[in-house]
């Protein structure tokens, strides 16, 4: 069945290094995905998210990088900090459905 | 208004207990979404209402019984838990059930079933 992935479940990352989180996606029938970043004892939290006409998009210090050919979605953050510390999902929806898949999650730890 | 708000934060219920979780959001959203999410794994979608109508329950178990009584309000009446019914249960808003819309999670109700 359809699916969201992440390659690495952990990501350990150096504090003022960039970080990099992966994500596949199986369904060639997904426009549209999602970043949520969910810290401990709280809901996730919407980061970014990206359609798929669109290749790359902005924000503040996070990018998110969607290629099509093979399905994959990636979240960059800049300048890791302290507070980047949590764990980061991708998801993924086909507009004409309701519903959204998520991805199993990469926890990010940050190092001083 | 940018916010989904929950009660309670946490729950604690006996197996023969009622109790029932409560949701809120006043950004004109008409989507409004349970999950239920268990430790180090991703929410899993229960219920779906679009305008105010249940248009998707992913066979969750009737002793989960949702309720949108209107378009800012969601409640989730549980009764006869069982203890692998802990979790963390979550709401989250949308714009619209369909299309390229972002939904907004609340922060959550951990509840404890004993």
């Amino acid at each position: 069945g359809e699916s969201v992935g992440l390659h690495l479940p952990t990501l350990s990352v150096q504090e003022g290094d960039n970080s990099i989180i992966n994500c596949a996606y199986s369904n060639s029938a997904s426009d549209y995905f999602i970043w949520y970043k969910q810290e401990s004892g709280k809901g996730p939290q919407f980061i970014i998210d990206i359609r798929s006409n669109m290749d790359k998009r902005q924000g503040q210090r996070v990018t998110v990088l969607l290629n099509k050919t093979v399905k994959h979605l990636s979240l960059q953050i800049a300048a890791t900090q302290p507070g980047d510390s949590a764990v980061y999902f991708c998801a993924e929806k086909d507009s004409s459905a309701s519903k959204i898949i998520f991805g199993s999650g990469t926890r990010l730890s940050i190092r001083p | 208004d940018t916010e989904v708000t929950q009660t309670p934060k946490h729950l604690v219920m006996g197996m023969t207990n009622k109790k029932s979780l409560k949701c809120e959001q006043h950004m004109g959203h008409r989507a409004m979404y349970w999950y239920k999410q268990k430790a180090k794994k991703p929410p899993e979608l229960m219920f779906v209402y679009s305008y105010e109508k249940l248009s998707i329950n992913e066979s969750v178990p009737s002793r989960f019984s949702p309720e949108c009584p209107n378009s800012s309000l969601l409640n989730l009446h549980l009764h006869a838990l069982q203890p692998e019914d802990s979790a963390l249960y979550l709401c989250a808003s949308s714009l619209i059930a369909g299309g390229p819309n972002e939904q907004y999670f609340g922060p959550g109700t951990r509840l404890t079933v004993t």
